[in-house]
């Protein structure tokens, strides 16, 4: 069975840097392509960032493109997301999934399973 | 961006009724069109994929329509542990985007 869990949500301060991570298990994971997800509070659902299995491709929201860096470590099946220059508006639960393909892309490819999530809360 | 909406953005309903529920993609996506349920207090759930596939473990009552721009999620008699969130998602590019989202609660 396929397993996520997330860790290293905290309470920082604006312009704050935090690190997530997410352990994995249950599946070959350097086989597939991972994503982070993020939901503020009473908010709907935002894709933050994906890479793929073997790491050398990510990408990013436009919103946190040049602050956040998604990584992964695929001898301890591990996924990070390395947050700098924390906003209010970064403040929300954050999920990482899993992905079907090896790839970010193509088009054919979805969000399954997902961890029970990190709050991470950004204020002063 | 490929943006999405979705409607209603709640609806309230009965134990066996019919549900249904839209979503609209700013762009032709093909069928790359997934759903999610989604729970208060716990992570969403994958339902549908490439519009119309339904997840294994998924109960039959779940079924999901559509290509290109429009895309329907039905659920054909409202069970009580349906009440919940559920939103659209594009995997057809980068930004993968959602939809707002669409509240079933009780009548």
């Amino acid at each position: 069975e396929v397993h996520l869990l997330e860790s290293g949500g905290d309470l920082v301060q604006p312009g704050g840097s935090l690190r997530l991570a997410c352990a994995a298990s249950g599946f070959t994971f350097s086989s597939s392509a991972m994503s982070w997800v993020r939901q503020a509070p009473g908010k709907g659902l935002q894709w933050v960032a994906g890479i793929s299995g073997g790491g050398a491709s990510s990408h990013y929201a436009d919103s946190v493109k040049g602050r956040f860096t998604i990584s992964r470590d695929n001898a301890k099946n591990i996924l990070y997301l390395q947050m700098r220059t924390l906003r209010a508006e970064d403040t929300a639960v954050y999920y990482c999934t899993k992905m079907l393909n090896n790839v970010v892309v193509p088009a054919y490819n979805w969000f399954d399973p997902w961890g029970p999530g990190t709050l991470v809360a950004v204020s002063s | 961006d490929i943006q999405m909406t979705q409607s209603p953005s709640s609806l309230s309903a009965s134990v066996g009724d019919r549900v249904t529920i839209t979503c609209r993609a700013s762009q032709t996506i093909n069928t790359y069109l997934n759903w999610y349920q989604q729970k208060p207090g716990t992570a969403p759930k994958l339902l549908i994929y490439d519009a119309s596939s339904l997840k294994s473990g998924v109960p039959s009552r779940f079924s999901g329509s559509g290509s290109g721009t429009d895309f329907t999620l039905t659920i054909s008699s409202l069970h009580p542990e349906d009440f919940a969130s559920y939103y659209c998602q594009q995997s057809y590019d980068t930004p993968f985007t959602f939809g707002p989202g669409t509240t079933v609660d009780l009548k």
